[in-house]
């Protein structure tokens, strides 16, 4: 069935540090691919999503490109932060039998320290 | 906006007792609800589909008689975990979309973290 690789953790960077959170996935159809971030004691928010290959989502300095072609949707930030420390889930839509469910990776947890 | 209530966020409570969590879209109407379970540093596993006034769909595995979902209204949806045991306990996400669609985003409850002794 469709799934999400995500790299494992954790990963730990000093502020001011590039990011990358590699995502790699499977898919019979065409899904659209999410990331989700899940902060501390917190449910899942999310940061941003690609519905087509070559779309780049972006929000709060993190950005990934749907790359049909290498099957991957990399999560990136420039210059991270202690306030992005959280865990980070990639995901895709799968067709339920009803509704548009989400298939998730099993989640990355980044540690910023200053 | 988009902002999704569950309650309780944690229960612990006695083996056999059954549990009800709810979830509610609070400036939205949810067409569809889903609900996932997510053990320790794993991740999230839907358990069952929820659409408003109709009955659930469950995934493989999930028994229907132990997770009893309801979606009476389109801002509601409720799990009771009926019978809980403590292989039950664990954390229980909701979310839920305004339109169907498969690049509609989904918007999580804060979770409900339940522990059975």
């Amino acid at each position: 069935g469709d799934s999400v690789t995500q790299m494992e953790g954790p990963v730990t960077l000093s502020e001011e540090a590039f990011l990358t959170i590699n995502c790699t996935y499977t898919a019979t159809g065409y899904p659209s691919l999410f990331w989700y971030v899940q902060y501390p004691g917190e449910g899942l928010q999310l940061l941003l999503k690609a519905t087509k290959a070559d779309d780049k989502g972006s929000n709060k300095g993190f950005e990934a490109t749907y790359r049909k072609e290498t099957t991957s949707f990399h999560l990136e930030k420039g210059s991270v932060q202690v306030s992005d420390s959280a865990v980070y889930f990639c995901a895709l839509t799968r067709n339920s039998n009803s509704g548009y469910a989400l298939n998730f990776g099993k989640g990355t947890s980044l540690l910023v320290t200053p | 906006g988009a902002v999704v209530s569950q309650h309780p966020s944690w229960v612990i409570c006695k083996s056999g007792t059954s549990v009800k969590i709810e979830c509610r879209s609070l400036d939205f109407q949810a067409t569809t609800m889903f609900w996932y379970r997510q053990f320790p540093k794993q991740s999230l596993m839907l358990m069952a589909t929820s659409n408003e006034g109709s009955k659930a769909t469950y995934e493989q595995g999930v028994e229907k008689d132990k997770f009893l979902i309801n979606h009476a209204s389109l801002t509601l949806s409720t799990l009771t975990v009926t019978s809980a045991h403590p292989e039950d306990s664990s954390f229980y996400i909701c979310s839920a979309t305004t339109q169907t669609g498969n690049n509609q985003p989904q918007h999580f409850g804060d979770g409900t973290r339940l522990s059975i002794l």
